[in-house]
């Protein structure tokens, strides 16, 4: 079946220094990877995303390239501010199943 | 732009209640979905729907109830509240249409406490 293994957290940084967040697979197929985040007291919002080998996805600063070959989705950021703390999902989408698979969700921390 | 629409946004219950978290969307979305939240567990399905007449049970269906009578609506039932569904609820929506890259609309959650 598919799978989504991220980082555990909580990453705690500092005011402008680069973030990122690991995520791996497993799928049948070729799915669509997704990148969510969910700002405290807020439901999940669709940060970026990408379709097929070699995408990158990319919003509000945040990238994430689609590795086939090492079936990775990592998010990153160069420079995170304090309104980026949040929780951040990974998931991936395959064709054949109506059901999306979820990450457990990595916490970010950022201190001004 | 409505989106998904949950309600109510804070419950609380005494176990052995029962309540309905009602969800509406207004995109027409074939695919309506039902996660809780709880910590150090992420997202859990609970029940989802491929369209109007259609449900099926996720990863932790028992002591929910759900129907789909039409597009725009899917509520989800407790019929004898525990505490251990205390819990924030999400429900997700999106078009199933082959051009749908399968992208969630989530609402902004429902969280309830049973006492």
């Amino acid at each position: 079946g598919n799978s989504v293994t991220q980082m555990e957290g909580p990453v705690t940084l500092s005011e402008e220094a680069f973030l990122t967040i690991n995520c791996t697979y497993t799928a049948t197929g070729y799915p669509s990877l997704f990148w969510y985040v969910q700002y405290p007291g807020e439901g999940l919002q669709l940060l970026l995303k990408a379709t097929k080998a070699d995408d990158k996805g990319s919003n509000k600063g945040f990238e994430a390239t689609y590795r086939k070959e090492t079936t990775s989705f990592h998010l990153e950021k160069g420079s995170v501010q304090v309104s980026d703390s949040a929780v951040y999902f990974c998931a991936l989408k395959s064709g054949g199943s109506y059901i999306p698979t979820f990450g457990r969700g990595t916490s970010l921390i950022v201190h001004p | 732009n409505a989106g998904v629409t949950q309600t109510p946004k804070f419950q609380v219950l005494k176990t052995g209640q029962s309540m309905t978290l009602q969800c509406a969307q207004d995109m027409n979305h074939e695919y309506m979905s039902w996660y809780r939240q709880d910590p150090g567990m992420g997202l859990r399905l609970i029940h989802y729907s491929v369209g109007a007449g259609i449900t099926d049970q996720g990863e932790v269906p028992n002591g929910y109830n759900v129907s789909r009578s039409t597009t725009e609506d899917f509520p989800l039932r407790l019929l004898s509240a525990a505490p251990s569904q205390t819990s924030v609820y999400f429900c997700a929506s999106r078009p199933d249409s082959d051009a749908n890259t399968g992208e969630l609309f989530f609402g902004e959650g429902s969280r309830l406490t049973v006492l």
